[in-house]
């Protein structure tokens, strides 16, 4: 239990789905982050919200649209994905962004298939 | 902007050998430094964090990192290996300074393989 949630787990999609990943933090954090993990290459940073505004859009492709309803919870909207957005998203928090040793906190990740 | 290099994509070692895995950095000003786990199918683990109060650190799981500021590095060591060590090890580096200051910079991982 790392304090970091993610659901769904395991995704499965066609790319003219919409589908939307969950990440809840229990650790009191003001920084939330989105990564994407895949295969053979480094782990990429996609979007980072603190204090619920967001803060930096590492160049994502609009069809990943992310969402900090408040700073406990984020999403990741997903619609009209394409196979090679398939990878493990990985879902961080930390107590704020910009913090020097700022330690940042994983989720278990949500496998998503694009078929 | 910072880059950080894990050098060693796979290391191999056998069960009850010592683990050392390296790590490269950029920065010209000392930084706050993190190791993390990947065991499969989860999520990445902190295994420990380096301040620069001190030259060696101790992790979880029985794994220590030394910082030698003057090579720019940091190694991630274990004495003796364990079956349950086999996992992706991350290196990654806060900046210190600039537009990107508080900002992790992750190493391209090492899969570590512990055979019996």
């Amino acid at each position: 239990e790392t304090g970091v949630t993610q659901t769904p787990r395991h995704l499965v999609m066609g790319m003219t789905n919409k589908k939307s990943l969950k990440c809840e933090q229990h650790l009191g954090h003001n920084a939330m982050y989105w990564y994407k993990q895949s295969a053979k290459k480094p782990l990429e940073l996609m979007f980072v919200y603190n204090f619920k505004e967001q803060t930096e859009n590492n160049s994502v492709p609009s069809r990943f649209s992310p969402e900090c309803p408040n700073s406990s919870h984020l999403f990741l909207h997903l619609h009209t994905l394409q196979p090679e957005d398939s990878a493990l998203y990985l879902c961080a928090s930390s107590r704020r962004q910009g913090a020097q040793g700022n330690t940042i906190y994983f989720g278990e990740g949500s496998w998503l298939t694009v078929v | 902007a910072q880059s950080v290099t894990q050098l060693g994509s796979h290391v191999s070692v056998s069960e009850g050998a010592l683990v050392l895995l390296r790590c490269n950095y950029s920065s010209s000003v000392p930084p706050y430094l993190f190791w993390y786990v990947q065991y499969p199918n989860q999520g990445l683990q902190l295994l420990l964090k380096y301040t620069s109060a001190a030259t060696l650190v101790k992790g979880i799981n029985g794994f220590e990192a030394e910082f030698k500021k003057s090579e720019t590095s940091s190694h991630l060591t274990k004495p003796s290996a364990h079956m349950s060590d086999a996992a992706e090890y991350f290196c990654a580096v806060s900046d210190a300074s600039g537009t990107s200051y508080g900002k992790l910079t992750f190493g391209q991982g090492t899969i570590l393989t512990v055979h019996p």
